[in-house]
């Protein structure tokens, strides 16, 4: 069964960049098949896809992040990371890292079946 | 994007009652919703997807149906450790994207 646990600093001031990643075990991130995501729950609002990244490299970003999100990956870790740049009180939330199956073609099914636990990233000053 | 609501906010029942959670989609999205199951300190749990498959390990009083806008999780017989939020998906257009959520409480 895999496992993702995201880590991070949990606390990050304004106008600063937001930095997690999430290691997974009992899998390979480089054996493909399978799309790493992150996603959010600001508080008292729902939960928000962030982007993915495939193994190869490949992303897809939710257009009301893109231009402030990129996410990486790191095989030979077996980690994929998150960078939120410019952050205000509004990136305040639980991250949370997920895996989803590749579909057909280059993309995920998103449908996400393994999450980590919630990681509270809060910005402040 | 495609917004998702969910009705009602919150439900509360009795154990051995029917739960009915309802979640409309703003365009069709044939049958790519997902339903997910998440209580307090806990990350959401996969429950249906596809609108109707259930994931691995789940009991069969959860069943989702509905296709196009209108999608339905039927909790039959509730029991106490289905008190949650649960929340809907819609996996077929990008961005994904998930609906506010249905409080299930236990009475």
């Amino acid at each position: 069964q895999v496992q993702l646990q995201a880590s991070g600093p949990r606390l990050v001031k304004p106008s600063q960049t937001l930095s997690l990643t999430c290691t997974v075990s009992s899998d390979s991130i480089s054996s493909g098949g399978f799309y790493w995501s992150w996603v959010r729950q600001r508080p008292g609002k729902g939960l928000e896809w962030i982007g993915n990244i495939y193994h190869s490299g490949n992303t897809h970003y939710n257009p009301s992040l893109r231009s402030r999100v990129t996410i990486s990956v790191d095989t030979s870790k077996n980690q994929f990371s998150l960078s939120v740049t410019s952050v205000t009180a509004a990136d305040t939330a639980l991250y949370y890292c997920a895996r989803s199956n590749a579909a057909a073609g280059t993309d995920s099914d998103y449908v996400f079946r393994h999450w980590s636990p919630g990681t509270l990233v809060t910005v402040s000053s | 994007e495609t917004v998702m609501t969910q009705f009602p906010a919150t439900l509360s029942l009795f154990p051995g009652e029917r739960a009915t959670l309802s979640c409309r989609a703003s365009q069709g999205i044939t049958s790519n919703l997902a339903w997910y199951q998440q209580k307090p300190g806990q990350p959401p749990r996969l429950l249906i997807y596809g609108a109707s498959t259930r994931a691995s390990g789940v009991p069969a009083r959860f069943r989702g149906s509905g296709s196009g806008t209108e999608f339905t999780l039927t909790i039959s017989r509730l029991q106490s450790e289905d008190a949650a939020f649960y929340y809907c998906q819609q996996h077929g257009d990008k961005p994904p994207t998930f609906g506010q959520g249905t409080e299930v409480e236990i009475k």
